[in-house]
This record gives C-alpha cells, structure tokens and sequence, in this order.
C-alpha cells in the first residue's frame, strides 16, 4: 500500500537554529500536503504542493516538492518556541479505485531548547 | 477549529463495552473522515464518507463501524471495545478540490479512549 517515509522522527534545536523535516515516497504523488499538530492539540492545515519542483513559502516556512514528485521537505528558518509541534506530511490516497482521505506520514516532533 | 466538534472528548471504558464517538461540523462540507492517532504512528484512517449515507472502509476498518444520517454529522462505534483501540480519535472534513486539486482537511478537537 501507499507509504509515506518522514524523517527525522524527533528533532531538537536551540531556538534560532534551522529545523528541516523530509518526507519520502517510493511512488510519484500526486500532491502533498503539511500539516502542523500543537501539543495536545489537532492537525491544522499548513500548505499543499502539486506542481513538481514547486516552492512556497509561508513566512519563515519554506516547502519544497521534488522535481520527480517522489519527495518533499519543510524547512523552519530561525525557529521560535511557537514552532514547537509535530510536523506532519500526507498524501491523498490512491485515486485510481476512487478511494479518498489522507496517508500520513508518522510526523517529526520538534523540540525547542530555549 | 469550532466549526468541526467531537464529542465526548475523553472516554474511559472497559474491553467489551459499546462505544459511540460523535462528530458534527458546521462547515457544510459534504466529505467526513475518521481518523485515529497513535504515538510513533501518525494518523491511520478509519472510514470516510462523500455524503449522506455513503461510507466507505479506510485503511483500519476492523472491529468499527459508522454511520452519517446527516450531513453534518458522522459518528464512529466500536462495538467491542479492545485495550489496543485505545488512541486519540480525530474526525475532519473536506470539501471537493477544484481544478484537480485535493482540499485540505479541517480536523475536530480529537476524542481520547482509553480501553481497559
């Protein structure tokens, strides 16, 4: 079945280094989305790629989608302690049978060290 | 975000009980996911729903089921609950993606059972 890789599992940082999670797939995707998860809370939206080799930023957030559609990063440049959380990549399920939902990705906790 | 509720938001029961989670959202979007978390294993989905009526397994479909009488509304059941189906349960909801794109999904709160 569809399997999202996401590495690194945990992440820990001083706050104002730079923080960057992967997400790997050994099928081309058709999108991929991020989603930010706050302790204790719900996954909340943070961007979708669709476009091979796509940029976006938000802020101090950059996402990337690889050229081949089989890879994306999420880079956090001069983290804050707001950024604590887990960062989450999903892909939408295999279209061809109709299905829908999302994979997730197993997430990257990222930890700020004062 | 409030437009999407889940209640209750803490359960504990014990191995054997029935078990009824509720979703409802106000965003009037026809596509209704259950979806639950376990540490160290993001989101697996359970079933999701494109309207009234229609359901549909998702990856972990065994020993739940659901049901969406309304469209606002979407409810998830164990019948028997099991220690391992303890996890934080999260519903969403999405609607149709434009231009071939695929929307984003607006999560509830989250439910957390624990099964004894």
């Amino acid at each position: 079945g569809q399997q999202v890789m996401q590495i690194p599992q945990y992440q820990h940082v001083q706050e104002g280094e730079d923080f960057t999670t992967y997400c790997n797939s050994s099928t081309t995707l058709s999108n991929i989305q991020w989603y930010k998860q706050r302790p204790g809370g719900h996954p909340v939206f943070l961007i979708q790629l669709v476009k091979s080799g796509e940029v976006k930023k938000q802020k101090r957030l950059t996402f990337q989608f690889g050229e081949a559609k089989k890879n994306s990063s999420l880079h956090i440049t001069a983290t804050q302690t707001t950024d604590v959380g887990t960062y989450f990549c999903a892909e939408k399920r295999d279209s061809g049978g109709g299905a829908d939902g999302l994979t997730f990705g197993k997430g990257t906790h990222l930890i700020i060290q004062p | 975000d409030a437009d999407v509720t889940q209640t209750p938001r803490n359960r504990i029961t014990k191995t054997g009980k029935r078990i009824m989670l509720e979703c409802s959202q106000t965003k009037g979007h026809d596509r209704m996911y259950w979806y639950r978390q376990d540490p160290g294993l993001g989101l697996r989905l359970i079933y999701y729903s494109f309207d009234v009526k229609d359901i549909n397994k998702g990856e972990i479909s065994d020993g739940y089921s659901v049901s969406r009488q309304a469209q606002a509304k979407f409810s998830l059941s164990l019948e028997s609950a099991i220690p391992n189906q303890t996890a934080l349960y999260f519903c969403a909801t999405s609607d149709l993606g434009g231009s071939g794109n695929y929307n984003e999904q607006f999560f509830g709160p989250g439910t957390r059972l624990t099964v004894l």
